[in-house]
């Protein structure tokens, strides 16, 4: 199984600023996923994070508010821009290549003031 | 469109007694079909999974799961629940490969009494 890191592990952030989540795996992945967790929720897919293209987005999430990069097959970044209260949740990162189950990190806290 | 029902929000159990979590899913083509479990500030973590072979299939921590095709269910169980199988259990489905989309439940809150 992968391992994924994450960081920060939390953080809390005042309204209107942005918020950069690092996600780092320990083996070279096809396929990344940023998911959201809102208090008390399911997780809901963000967007698919592809390596030498642009991120493909879920219907109710933009680029213009989760910009995500993927330089390279281990590596992925998420950022929540311009945050509302709103947007206070747990960030998860996610890998998965081929058939397997998908791996989760252990996700970024994130509380908007 | 794919989507998954956990008809439970939460299950209360006695320590010792089997467990049982619920899981319907609908999705157009053959289901790959998945057990995930939040403890309390962590991240979640891979149970089991269905894809394609036996219809009971074994995961960690002595749980299991059933894929019953004509009920499309896929209910997880174990027999001699512990206190420490407290926790949030996922269940979630995907056509085909990896590249499509994973869609989870609403999860179901489990709570072992000692």
């Amino acid at each position: 199984s992968a391992v994924i890191s994450q960081k920060p592990s939390r953080d809390i952030c005042q309204r209107g600023t942005s918020l950069t989540i690092q996600c780092q795996v320990d083996s070279q992945v096809t396929m990344m996923f940023w998911y959201r967790q809102q208090p008390g929720q399911s997780l809901t897919l963000i967007a698919t994070a592809n390596q030498g293209s642009e991120a493909t987005y879920e219907s109710g999430f933009v680029i213009d508010k989760f910009p995500i990069s993927r330089p390279n097959l281990t590596f992925s970044t998420l950022t929540v821009s311009n945050m509302s209260p709103e947007d206070s949740s747990i960030y998860l990162c996610s890998v998965a290549s081929g058939y397997n189950e998908q791996f989760f990190g252990p996700g970024t806290r994130l509380t908007v003031l | 469109a794919q989507s998954v029902a956990q008809p439970e929000d939460q299950v209360n159990v006695a320590e010792g007694n089997p467990l049982t979590v619920k899981c319907t899913y609908s999705v157009s083509g053959n289901p790959y079909l998945f057990w995930y479990v939040q403890y309390p500030n962590r991240g979640l973590q891979f149970l089991l999974k269905y894809i394609t072979g036996d219809n009971l299939v074994k995961g960690s921590y002595g749980f299991e799961a059933e894929f019953n095709k004509s009920q499309t269910s896929f209910h997880l169980k174990k027999p001699s629940a512990l206190v420490s199988d407290s926790a949030l259990y996922f269940c979630a489905v995907r056509e085909g490969t990896a590249g499509n989309k994973l869609t989870f439940g609403g999860g179901t809150r489990v709570l072992v009494k000692p």
